[in-house]
C-alpha cells in the first residue's frame, strides 16, 4: 500500500524557517518525481515544488522561489521542504504527492501537515 | 500565466448527472487532471489523461477535454460525491509548472 506521511509542521514566526519531511513506503520511491502542494485555510491548491526521480530536475513556484528548498534521499524513502523566510501567506497545509513519470498528474497523496506563520 | 476557471458550485439531486467545467486557454492541447477533496482529507486523483480512471474509481467518473473546456462527468451522483473539486494542468510557459483550477464544490441536494 502506498503511504505518503507529513511531519515537521508547527507554528512559526514571520522570517522563520521550518523543515518539512515526507517519508514514503509501500512503492520504489526513487522511480518516481514528488512534489509539494499546499492549501491555505478554506482556500484552493496551489502548486509549490517539484522534484525528478534523481533530482536532476526542480521546480520551484515564484511565490516561493528563493526562498524554499526542496530535496530529496532515495536511500531513505524520504521527500524534504526546507522553508526559510516563512510570511504569513505560507501559512497552509502542506501535502506532499507522487508523480508517476511523464504524467504530471499527481496520484497519491499525504494527509498534510499543517504550517501555521504567526508573531 | 496560465488560468482555469471553475464554477465555484454546482448542485445535483441523488441519481442525476453532475458536470464540472474547467475553462481554459486552448486546453484541449493539455492533458487535464481531476482531483476530488472531501473536507479535511487530502485529495484523491479521480480522472487523469483527460479521461482514464486510476483503479478503484468507480466508472461513474468520467472526463472530456476539447477546445477550451476541459468537463468532468459524475453519472448516478452519490451522497458520498459530496466534495470539492479540481482540475490541473502542467504548462510548461507557466510560473506555476503545475497549475489547479478554483475549484468547484458539488453538492448533492
Amino acid at each position: 500500500e502506498v503511504q505518503l506521511v507529513e511531519s515537521g509542521g508547527g507554528l512559526v514566526k514571520p522570517g522563520g524557517s521550518l523543515r518539512l519531511s515526507c517519508a514514503a513506503s509501500g512503492f520504489t520511491f526513487s522511480s518516481y518525481s514528488m512534489n509539494w502542494v499546499r492549501q491555505a485555510p478554506g482556500k484552493g491548491l496551489e502548486w509549490v515544488s517539484s522534484i525528478s526521480s534523481s533530482s536532476s530536475y526542480i521546480y520551484y513556484a515564484d511565490s516561493v522561489k528563493g526562498r524554499f528548498t526542496i530535496s530529496r534521499d532515495n536511500a531513505k524513502n524520504s521527500l524534504y521542504l526546507q522553508m526559510n523566510s516563512l510570511r504569513a501567506e505560507d501559512t497552509a497545509v502542506y501535502y506532499c504527492a507522487r508523480e508517476p513519470q511523464g504524467t504530471r498528474a499527481l496520484d497519491y497523496w499525504g494527509q498534510g501537515t499543517l504550517v501555521t506563520v504567526s508573531s | 500565466s496560465y488560468v482555469l476557471t471553475q464554477p465555484p458550485s454546482v448542485s445535483v439531486a441523488p441519481g442525476q448527472t453532475a458536470r464540472i467545467t474547467c475553462g481554459g486557454n486552448n486546453i484541449g492541447s493539455k492533458s487535464v487532471h481531476w482531483y476530488q477533496q472531501k473536507p479535511g482529507q487530502a485529495p484523491v486523483l479521480v480522472v487523469y489523461d483527460d479521461s482514464d480512471r486510476p483503479s478503484g474509481i468507480p466508472e461513474r467518473f468520467s472526463g472530456s477535454n476539447s477546445g477550451n473546456t476541459a468537463t468532468l462527468t459524475i453519472s448516478r451522483v452519490e451522497a458520498g460525491d459530496e466534495a470539492d473539486y479540481y482540475c490541473q494542468v502542467w504548462d510548461s510557459s507557466s510560473d506555476h509548472n503545475y497549475v489547479f483550477g478554483t475549484g468547484t464544490k458539488v453538492t448533492v441536494l
